[in-house]
């Protein structure tokens, strides 16, 4: 079946405009988490959606970035005012996780690099 | 704060031989421990998830050690081949599972 869709797969914006990027989860999957990930770096967790609720928004690094979800499907990260240290691959998981958490694995995208001139 | 450490050095080993990387965790207790694997410009993908109560886990190739104690895991390849080039990215969830936090990998390279 079809994996984790993100788009676009590469996005390139001047320093101070909005962008939104998407995701398609896997259908069925219930839970969905927004990860950044820096050059030669490991995964930075943004937020965690369980259907379209977010209980989880720790990670978001400051009020430019916000995240939707419409019910257990597609959702949107958007940044606000891009600044240069945006610039990094937005990866977008699923995961047929229930609420009692059971371990299930993360199923993720190929991400969306986002560069900011 | 909650921190994963994975060897940040690329491991370089021999067709054939087992390769063998760390991954070392602070300030956390995890409920499971999964292990990814990443190739350049692709999103991780999963190989294996250990729980808290077990002690090591194998599928084909693969193997993975949990020690709750020294909170380490090791994970194991065996009779690697040069496919098996990747980064390979540890990550650790509680009970809840929300919030799963990953290392930065480790580079392995396997020459033919």
């Amino acid at each position: 079946g079809a994996g984790v869709s993100q788009s676009p797969s590469n996005k390139v914006t001047e320093k101070g405009k909005d962008v939104e990027l998407r995701c398609d989860p896997i259908s069925g999957h219930t839970a969905l988490y927004w990860y950044r990930q820096r050059l030669g770096q490991g995964l930075e967790f943004l937020i965690y959606f369980q259907g379209n609720s977010a209980p989880d928004k720790s990670g978001l690094p400051s009020d430019r970035f916000s995240a939707e979800r419409t019910g257990e499907s597609v959702s949107t990260l958007t940044i606000q005012r891009t600044q240069q240290e945006d610039s990094a691959v937005y990866l977008c998981a699923s995961s047929p996780r229930s609420v009692t958490g059971q371990g299930s694995p993360l199923h993720f995208g190929n991400g969306t690099r986002l560069t900011v001139t | 704060s909650q921190k994963i450490e994975q060897n940040s050095e690329a491991l370089n080993i021999q067709e054939g031989k087992t390769a063998t990387l760390t991954c070392n965790y602070t300030n956390y207790s995890p409920a499971y421990l999964q292990w990814y694997r990443q190739d350049p410009g692709r999103g991780p993908v999963f190989l294996l998830l250990i729980r808290e109560n077990e002690k090591e886990k194998r599928k084909e190739r693969l193997k993975v050690t949990f020690d709750t104690t020294l909170k380490q895991s090791l994970f194991h390849i065996t009779a690697s081949q040069p496919a098996d080039s990747a980064t390979y990215l540890c990550a650790l969830a509680n009970t809840g599972g929300f919030k799963t936090i990953f290392g930065a990998g480790t580079r392995l390279f396997v020459k033919a």
